[in-house]
């Protein structure tokens, strides 16, 4: 199993460029996550998916907007890019169900962004 | 506002040390608490403590979680380079979607 597949892993933008990033799982897992990882501040959450067809914006969403095209692919696009969108973006997944234990988030490789 | 705070912010030991790791932490309805290694990559799952004082081993780490003190502490014994990373914990609520907020790290690095 490939498991949480980022693409791309490198990027560099111009400022006002828009771009989106990729992420597929094949876990069957019903909720995905976005993450921003900036040094100093931790792993702090831009959208999450909890399910096929619904989104909910996270601790940092301005400037982004996500797609949950089906139950595997989970993408975030960068309309109009600015330097401090430069950070590592991470995709999760997990399997959420209510009354039972909660399984680990599983996270991607990341995908490094730089915006100059 | 959830917060999870982790202490200390970077460690630097020899081989074969033992450290102890602090992870505290301010989660409305908490639920679990989870720790993550991440070397170069993503971060990958060590242990997920929902119940206070037990404590969950594999190998040379182990972690409990104190929820009197909400806080839980991640020890690793026998020190190896191939320890040398951040180790992140995170706070999951019970709110809304079980929502995870992650504490900014600590950095490990084990000197040969």
């Amino acid at each position: 199993n490939a498991g949480v597949t980022q693409t791309p892993k490198f990027q560099v933008l111009k400022t006002g460029q828009s771009m989106t990033l990729q992420c597929a799982q094949d876990m069957n897992h019903n909720s995905m996550y976005w993450y921003r990882q900036d040094p100093g501040m931790g792993l702090r959450l831009i959208y999450y998916s909890a399910s096929e067809g619904t989104t909910d914006k996270g601790e940092v969403p301005n400037g982004y907007n996500v797609s949950r095209l089906n139950k595997r692919e989970f993408s975030l696009r960068l309309e109009s890019a600015a330097p401090s969108q430069t950070s590592v973006y991470f995709c999760a997944s997990k399997f959420e169900a209510r009354g039972v234990d909660n399984s680990p988030l599983h996270f991607g490789n990341g995908t490094r962004l730089t915006v100059t | 506002e959830d917060k999870v705070v982790q202490s200390p912010l970077s460690l630097v030991v020899h081989e074969g040390d033992t450290v102890t790791l602090n992870c505290s932490y301010e989660v409305t309805n908490f639920r679990s608490l989870l720790w993550y290694k991440q070397e170069k990559k993503a971060p990958t799952f060590l242990f997920m403590l929902t119940s206070s004082g037990i404590e969950k081993k594999s190998g040379r780490l182990s972690s409990i979680l104190d929820k009197k003190e909400l806080s839980s502490i991640l020890n690793i014994t026998a020190t190896q380079t191939g320890d040398s990373a951040i180790y992140l914990c995170a706070g999951i609520s019970n709110f809304g979607n079980e929502k995870l907020t992650f504490g900014t790290g600590t950095r490990l690095t084990i000197i040969p």
